[in-house]
């Protein structure tokens, strides 16, 4: 199993475009999620998905969109990009609520220049 | 909703040393899990531990276990035997239940040095 992967790796992006990072998990997990690290700090959650066709906002959406149409990809949209979402992108599956990890993927590291 | 504080941005051990980390939260869950992940320079991020909140007896895996006091909703990580791959930046990650889906929040992290 490939586990949780993410695209691109790394992305310059210039203010005002727009990108969309895919996130692709292959162990069938219903739950899915997005997360942002900035330097230095703890990740805080963008968006998550609890089944295909069904997402919500985390703690930081705003400027951000994600869509689910499949249990296996969770894609998110940048819209606009701002300097202020320069940072590391995770994404992450579960395979139930409780006591069950989170697998996460290798990350995206996004510069907004 | 959760807070994490996690108040030593930075800790130093010496190899084969013990050292502990330390993580406060506050939640008015009563069902809650608790992890700690650990994120060496590579960034990719590792589960080291976890701990379901009801079970009294504190988790253990190997050199690391947790010191979980539920009333203090305080929740350390100690690493017996400390290795050189135990450098990297740790969290704390606790996971309410019930409808949160399985969300985390996560302390500010803390970053371990090992010193041969």
């Amino acid at each position: 199993n490939a586990g949780v992967t993410q695209t691109p790796k790394f992305r310059i992006l210039k203010i005002g475009q727009s990108m969309t990072l895919q996130c692709t998990q292959d162990m069938n997990h219903n739950y899915m999620y997005w997360y942002r690290q900035d330097p230095g700090m703890g990740l805080k959650l963008i968006y998550y998905s609890v089944g295909a066709g069904i997402t919500d906002k985390g703690e930081v959406p705003n400027g951000y969109n994600v869509s689910r149409s499949t249990t296996e990809d969770f894609p998110l949209r940048l819209e606009l990009a701002a300097p202020s979402q320069t940072s590391v992108y995770f994404c992450a599956s579960k395979g139930g609520s409780g006591a069950y990890e989170q697998y996460f993927g290798p990350g995206t590291r996004l510069t907004v220049t | 909703a959760q807070t994490v504080t996690q108040s030593q941005p930075e800790m130093s051990v010496q190899e084969a040393e013990t050292v502990t980390l330390s993580c406060t939260y506050d939640t008015s869950e009563s069902d809650y899990y608790l992890f700690w992940y650990k994120q060496p320079p590579s960034r990719q991020m590792i589960l080291v531990i976890r701990q379901e909140a009801y079970k009294q007896q504190n988790a253990t895996e190997n050199r690391f276990s947790v010191n979980f006091q539920k009333a203090a909703k305080s929740f350390s990580l100690k690493i017996s035997d400390s290795q050189l791959g135990d450098a990297a930046m740790y969290f704390c990650a606790p996971n309410a239940g019930g409808t949160s889906y399985g969300k985390l929040t996560f302390g500010q992290g803390t970053i371990l040095t090992v010193h041969p």
